[in-house]
């Protein structure tokens, strides 16, 4: 089946530096979204990616998709300790079966040190 | 606006007991999902439903069974608990599977003695 691997597992950094979290697919997928997940909390939408090659931004998050559609990056300028939390991607394959399924990696947890 | 849904927000079951995990949502979505989330390996797809009277499995089907006989709700019934399905549980909806953000509710903790 479809699997989504995401790496690192945990990330401390210091507040300013700067954070990335990368997502790769086994397959080609149809989309990829991203997930933030505070403490205690549950996960919530950031953004979703379509287009081969997709960049987003949102403030100091930058969003990118692959060219082969097979893995994302999000990446965090001069993080905040608001920023603290465990970020998710995850896929939906292109096939009608893997299509219906929104295939989460294992999250990185990000630490943001005053 | 509710959103999603989820009762109860903490269990804690025997062995072998069996019970149900609510999850209602009130946006009329007709995807709906059940995830279980384990340190380390993200949210696992348990079962999902692309409308009422329409469920299948996802990853870990095994030891829970779902229903869905309205659009609102979609329970997740464990059959006989064992300590391997102490795990935080998280239903979703969204409006149309495949294309657009999942909406989650606050979670079950269950736990499994």
């Amino acid at each position: 089946g479809q699997q989504v691997m995401q790496i690192p597992q945990y990330q401390h950094v210091q507040e300013g530096e700067d954070f990335t979290t990368y997502c790769n697919s086994s397959t080609t997928l149809s989309n990829i979204q991203w997930y933030k997940q505070r403490p205690g909390g549950h996960p919530v939408f950031l953004i979703q990616l379509v287009k081969s090659g997709e960049v987003k931004k949102q403030k100091r998050l930058t969003f990118q998709f692959g060219e082969a559609k097979k893995n994302s990056s999000l990446h965090i300028t001069a993080t905040q300790t608001t920023d603290v939390g465990t970020y998710f991607c995850a896929g939906r394959g292109v096939s009608s079966g893997s299509a219906r399924q929104l295939t989460f990696g294992s999250g990185t947890q990000l630490t943001v040190l005053p | 606006n509710a959103g999603v849904t989820q009762t109860p927000k903490f269990q804690v079951l025997k062995t072998g007991q069996s019970m149900t995990l609510q999850c209602a949502q009130d946006m009329n979505h007709e995807y709906m999902s059940w995830y279980r989330q384990d340190p380390g390996m993200g949210l696992r797809l348990i079962h999902y439903s692309v409308g009422a009277g329409i469920t299948d499995q996802g990853e870990v089907p095994n030891g829970y069974n779902v229903s869905r006989s309205t659009t609102e709700d979609f329970p997740l019934r464990l059959l006989s608990a064992a300590p391997s399905q102490t795990s935080v549980y998280f239903c979703a909806s969204s409006p149309v599977p495949g294309t657009t953000e999942a909406f989650f509710g606050q979670g079950t903790r269950l736990t499994v003695v």
